[in-house]
């Protein structure tokens, strides 16, 4: 069965710091990984998707995320943030059927 | 473009009583999804329908039935609220049961007291 770790309930940077976002995975089949930010009061909206290829992937708003195969990672990153990068961040294996999500990372982005 | 959307944005229920939520998506989409999002918890299944005419249940089905009325639409019914059912619900939809990108509606925020 697969499941997603977000270690971090909360993470506060200041603007322009670089900040990663930790995820760490488990699936026993072949391993689709998303990140979604959702910003307050709004839904999700995808980030960046790995499917297979290369193991870093760009996405949209200066957001990177790398594959870790040995250790079933999938980290976020971005290497200056912006006080509009403010939001939940949520890292998703996809299983047979479904997304199944991490508990989620709050980005406290401070002036 | 709408995407998915959804209906109500708000709701305050009182214990007992019974509502749906809508959910219509206009991409032409095989599966769609309600997730419930409590703090702390992230997202949770509740039903999806991986195409029109079928529905199964995800991790917390209890206290929720669906109905998938045609492929563009999934709704969500509490026939007999609760204060444990106070949460945020999502609608969501994607091509097909694959690797392919799911989309959100903006969610449906319930209160039950």
């Amino acid at each position: 069965a697969q499941s997603v770790t977000q270690l971090d309930s909360q993470v506060p940077v200041f603007e322009e710091a670089p900040v990663e976002l930790r995820c760490n995975y488990s699936s026993s089949v072949s391993v689709y990984l998303f990140w979604y930010v959702q910003y307050p009061n709004q839904g999700l909206q995808l980030l960046l998707k790995y499917l297979s290829g290369s193991t870093l992937v760009k996405g949209i708003n200066g957001f990177e995320a790398e594959f870790n195969k040995s250790q079933t990672s999938f980290h976020l990153r971005k290497p200056s943030v912006h006080i509009s990068d403010t939001a939940e961040y949520f890292c998703a294996v996809r299983g047979s059927y479904k997304l199944i999500f991490g508990s989620g990372t709050r980005l406290l982005v401070r002036p | 473009n709408a995407g998915v959307t959804q209906t109500p944005k708000f709701q305050v229920l009182k214990t007992g009583q019974s509502m749906t939520l809508q959910c219509a998506q206009d991409m032409n989409h095989n599966s769609m999804y309600w997730y419930r999002q409590d703090p702390g918890m992230g997202l949770r299944l509740i039903y999806y329908s991986a195409s029109e005419g079928t529905t199964d249940k995800g991790e917390v089905p209890n206290g929720y039935n669906v109905s998938r009325l045609n492929k563009r639409e999934f709704s969500l019914r509490l026939e007999s609220a609760a204060p444990s059912q106070t949460s945020v619900y999502f609608c969501a939809s994607n091509l097909d049961r694959g690797h392919t990108e799911a989309f959100f509606g903006q969610g449906t925020r319930l209160t039950v007291v």
